[in-house]
């Protein structure tokens, strides 16, 4: 299957600084990208859908300054969660449809866990 | 409202038999996709199963059979000849058209517990 990359694996920062995850696909062009947050024993929930030379489509109750989206190229896409706080600590997981497949399946990353102190 | 439901937050299951997972869905879109994953307590994502909704047989993969029927809105995961390594969190999935795309939810999971 196409494999999607993501990093850091595991992050902890001091509340009110930025951080950066990547998501990269590493053997197909992803012209969207999704942006999931789990949070324990919880399911995962779509933030928003990343769209490459575009702003990304954020879903309902999701804040758009907050966690920026940047898609600058059909094999990367980024999520910065500004000023976090501890609130913001959560399991945040990038996927990507392969275009080359007919189901559709998303390829998820191997996600990020976020800890803010 | 929610979209996939998943009754069953959490499942035992004796290794070596099978189990089925439920999840109901709800959407007015005439074609949609229905998805399994797996996510081990290591967090990844592992896409199991695949069923599109003009799909005429169940899908199966491996040990893995979906169980859909349309008319309920069901679409129900199958494992047959359980394995340890089946324990995990398993997540029923559509996709289906948003105001930005496609796009695809996920229902609550279920903890799937297989005992030796």
């Amino acid at each position: 299957g196409a494999v999607v990359s993501q990093h850091p694996s595991r992050v902890i920062c001091k509340s009110g600084t930025s951080v950066k995850i990547e998501c990269r696909s590493l053997d197909f062009q992803a012209t969207t990208m999704f942006w999931y947050r789990q949070f324990p024993k919880q399911s995962l929930m779509l933030m928003a859908t990343s769209n490459e030379g575009s702003k990304a489509t954020y879903e309902q109750g999701v804040e758009k300054d907050k966690f920026l989206i940047n898609h600058a190229s059909l094999t990367l896409s980024t999520l910065t969660v500004t000023s976090a706080h501890p609130e913001d600590s959560s399991f945040y997981i990038c996927s990507a449809r392969d275009p080359r497949g007919n189901t559709g399946e998303l390829f998820f990353g191997e996600g990020s866990r976020l800890t803010v102190l | 409202a929610q979209k996939i439901t998943q009754t069953q937050p959490g499942m035992f299951v004796q290794e070596k038999e099978a189990v089925t997972l439920d999840c109901t869905y709800d959407t007015s879109d005439p074609s949609y996709g229905l998805f399994w994953y797996k996510q081990p307590s290591s967090g990844e994502m592992i896409f199991l199963i695949y069923q599109g909704s003009y799909d005429q047989q169940n899908a199966t993969e491996g040990r893995y059979s979906l169980n859909f029927q349309k008319a309920r809105k069901s679409a129900n995961l199958v494992i047959s000849a359980s394995q340890l390594g089946d324990s995990a969190m398993y997540f029923c999935a559509m996709r289906e058209t948003g105001t930005g795309g496609f796009k695809t939810i996920f229902g609550a999971g279920t903890r799937l517990f297989v005992k030796a």
